[in-house]
């Protein structure tokens, strides 16, 4: 089966200094992958998608930037954190080209600026 | 894609069943609905989705108008574990999963 995996699930970050977070999916081959935020009592923004190594649609002009340096792993970076960065992050990945196939995400990753 | 709009929130009593409606007038034939919830501090939870067809699986039951411009999430025995934000979402590409504020069922004893 299929699973996700998001690290690290918590991280508290100065202002102004970088981010990396980490996603892996296990048991599938060629997937979509998909970086959301969601801000405190709001809905999931979609910052990135991925249909494969090296390529990435920007939702929103932002403080970040994602990479896929391999099939199944995607990547979300900063070089300075902002304030306003804060929030839950969350990795997605669903079957690619196909329609009517659902996302699936995982646990995800809390992250305070201070 | 087409918007979604769904009731901020709902009570159901513990082992009655919840049933969760989603408005998706504008809705173009070939947009599929997908039906996801979030329990506090985790990811979404994939439940359930469908096109045409009423469709059902372990988890729940999607009920979708003939005209499919609303449906239905049924949770046949609502337990306290359903208690979460549960998001209606439309899309035929399968790259834009726009999630709103969704409707957050609370589940009562």
């Amino acid at each position: 089966s299929q699973t996700i995996h998001q690290w690290p699930a918590t991280l508290v970050q100065p202002v102004g200094s970088p981010l990396s977070l980490e996603c892996t999916v296990e048991g599938t081959s060629n997937p979509n992958l998909y970086w959301y935020r969601q801000a405190a009592g709001r809905g999931l923004q979609l910052l990135f998608y991925s249909v494969g190594i090296g390529q990435i649609s920007s939702e929103v002009p932002q403080n970040l930037s994602a990479s896929r340096p391999q099939d199944r792993q995607f990547i979300l970076s900063s070089k300075k954190l902002l304030l306003s960065d804060s929030g839950f992050y969350l990795c997605a990945w669903s079957v690619r080209v196909r329609a009517g196939q659902p996302q699936h995400f995982g646990d995800g990753t809390r992250l305070s600026i201070l | 894609d087409a918007k979604t709009t769904q009731p901020p929130s709902m009570d159901c009593a513990e082992g009655r069943a919840a049933n969760l409606p989603c408005n998706h007038s504008t809705i173009s034939g070939n947009e599929y609905v997908y039906w996801y919830r979030q329990i506090h501090s985790q990811g979404p939870q994939y439940i359930i989705h469908g096109l045409k067809n009423n469709e059902t699986n372990e988890m729940a039951s999607l009920i979708i108008t003939e005209d499919r411009k609303s449906s239905t999430l049924i949770l046949p025995h609502a337990t306290l574990r359903d208690t979460a934000v549960y998001y209606c979402i439309v899309t035929s590409t399968g790259n834009q999963f726009y999630f709103g504020t969704g409707t957050s069922l609370t589940v009562i004893p």
